[in-house]
């Protein structure tokens, strides 16, 4: 089973700062299937970032991710005061199909 | 574009079956994988399982034998049954959708709204 630890499980910035949230696999397996979301308060969850670097329809470009073996980041360029919000990282593929990792809020 | 409308009971005793359907409207329920997700109160995302569009499924095994989802061509929509339920089920759940090949995986691109599914006695 892939577990997904991301890292920290909060981050205190403010407006115009950049933002590294990180993403560790307990075992490797292909970026084109890991995924981030951005989840607000009281909100489903949206898709920002698919196959570890590619951004979903309509998402900002101060959104990017990456990738280094069994480590993944998603990085906030410049936050704006709608990206407080928490994020989580989520692979597919192995056992179980589908996980997402615990979740990193991101907050004021 | 396409929209997910999620419906059912939202107040259940426990024992009893969890019945939650969403609705495909604006596109075609092929060529997807349609996915069912739960959150607990304060808590973070809990896969529950997927089905396709030939009606292959993948479920959670820490759900055991307890989830069935099924589709329904005919009518746009795909169905989660969650039978014991216990206060440990009480939670937001969602649809969404993703597309899946064997080298790609487009993430969940499309979620319905969630609904609240609360067990109590």
């Amino acid at each position: 089973e892939i577990v997904l630890t991301q890292s920290p499980g909060t981050l205190s910035l403010s407006p115009g700062e950049g933002a590294t949230l990180s993403c560790r696999a307990s075992q490797s397996f292909s970026s084109n299937f890991l995924a981030w979301y951005q989840q607000k308060p009281g909100q489903a969850p949206r898709l920002l970032i698919y196959g570890s670097s590619s951004r979903a329809t309509g998402v900002p470009d101060r959104f990017s991710g990456s990738a280094s073996g069994t480590d993944f980041t998603l990085t906030i360029s410049r936050l704006e005061p709608e990206d407080f919000a928490v994020y989580y990282c989520q692979q597919y593929g192995n056992s179980p199909r589908l996980t997402f990792g615990g979740g990193t809020k991101v907050e004021i | 574009q396409v929209q997910l409308q999620l419906w059912g009971a939202g107040l259940l005793r426990p024992s009893e079956t969890l019945s939650l359907t969403c609705a495909v409207s604006g596109g075609s329920i092929s060529h997807y994988y349609w996915t069912w997700i739960r959150q607990p109160p304060g808590k973070g995302l809990q896969w529950i399982g997927e089905i396709n569009h030939s009606g292959s499924t993948n479920n959670n095994p820490s759900l055991k034998s307890r989830v069935t989802i099924s589709v329904d061509m005919s009518k746009n929509h795909f169905s989660l049954n969650l039978r014991s339920v216990t206060a440990a089920d009480s939670a937001v759940y969602y649809c969404a959708r993703a597309t899946v090949t064997a080298y790609s995986y487009s993430g969940l691109d499309v979620w319905g709204q969630g609904a609240t599914v609360t067990v109590s006695s």
